[in-house]
């Protein structure tokens, strides 16, 4: 089955730099790449995805390229801000819409002001 | 649209009984739910599949006889977390996905605490 690997587990910047964290997987019919942010006790939030089809995402702040040949992924976090600050995880899922996500081990994110 | 409801929220219970969650799509259909465990500081792990009018398929190490799952309808599925012990104490979590896209839709997880 699928198995996504997550780097780094700790992550430490100071407000307005950069953040990136990689994922891998090994599943080369995995199609699908969120992230998720998640706070303390509450559900994931999707914050960006991305699909098989496409190499590169951006939505503001946010962004996320994919490599198929490498099978990897990361996500990009520019002007980081304290709010910022939170668990993250990674996930791929394979086949068809509706299958179930494998999640990375998460990146704790904390940015410093 | 795509909210994903859980109840309950939190759950206190001694060892030994067992403790139903209801896992709930409130505005879509839902013909797969999943079920997840979260241990605190660690990932979400994948326990099974629940698909509508048929049995869950459950991931390795998961005891289908301890957990106890049901998809009796398109917007409801249950974990049934039987002769619960401490180390069930966890935060589980569903999710759903709608049958137009890949993205799936969280419920807000119970934190389930075993004493």
């Amino acid at each position: 089955g699928e198995n996504v690997e997550q780097h780094p587990s700790t992550l430490s910047v100071q407000e307005g730099d950069s953040a990136v964290i990689k994922c891998t997987y090994s599943d080369s019919a995995s199609n699908y790449f969120p992230w998720y942010k998640q706070e303390l006790g509450k559900r994931p939030q999707l914050i960006i995805d991305i699909r098989s089809n496409v190499g590169e995402k951006k939505d503001q702040r946010i962004a996320v390229t994919l490599n198929k040949t490498a099978k990897h992924f990361s996500l990009h976090i520019t002007e980081t801000q304290p709010e910022d600050s939170a668990v993250y995880f990674c996930a791929a899922s394979s086949k068809q819409a509706g299958t179930a996500l494998i999640f990375g081990k998460g990146t704790t994110l904390s940015v410093s002001s | 649209g795509a909210v994903v409801s859980q109840h309950p929220s939190w759950v206190i219970c001694k060892s030994g009984t067992s403790v139903k969650i209801e896992c709930r799509s409130l505005d879509f259909q839902a013909t797969t739910m999943f079920w997840y465990r979260q241990f605190p500081k660690q990932s979400l792990m994948l326990m099974a599949t629940s698909n509508e009018g048929s049995k869950a398929t459950y991931e390795q190490g998961v005891e289908k006889d301890k957990f106890l799952i049901n998809h009796a309808s398109l917007t409801l599925s249950t974990l049934t977390v039987t002769s619960a012990h401490p180390e069930d104490s966890s935060f589980y979590i569903c999710s759903a996905g709608g049958t137009s896209g890949y993205e799936q839709y969280f419920g807000p997880g119970t934190r389930l605490t075993v004493t």
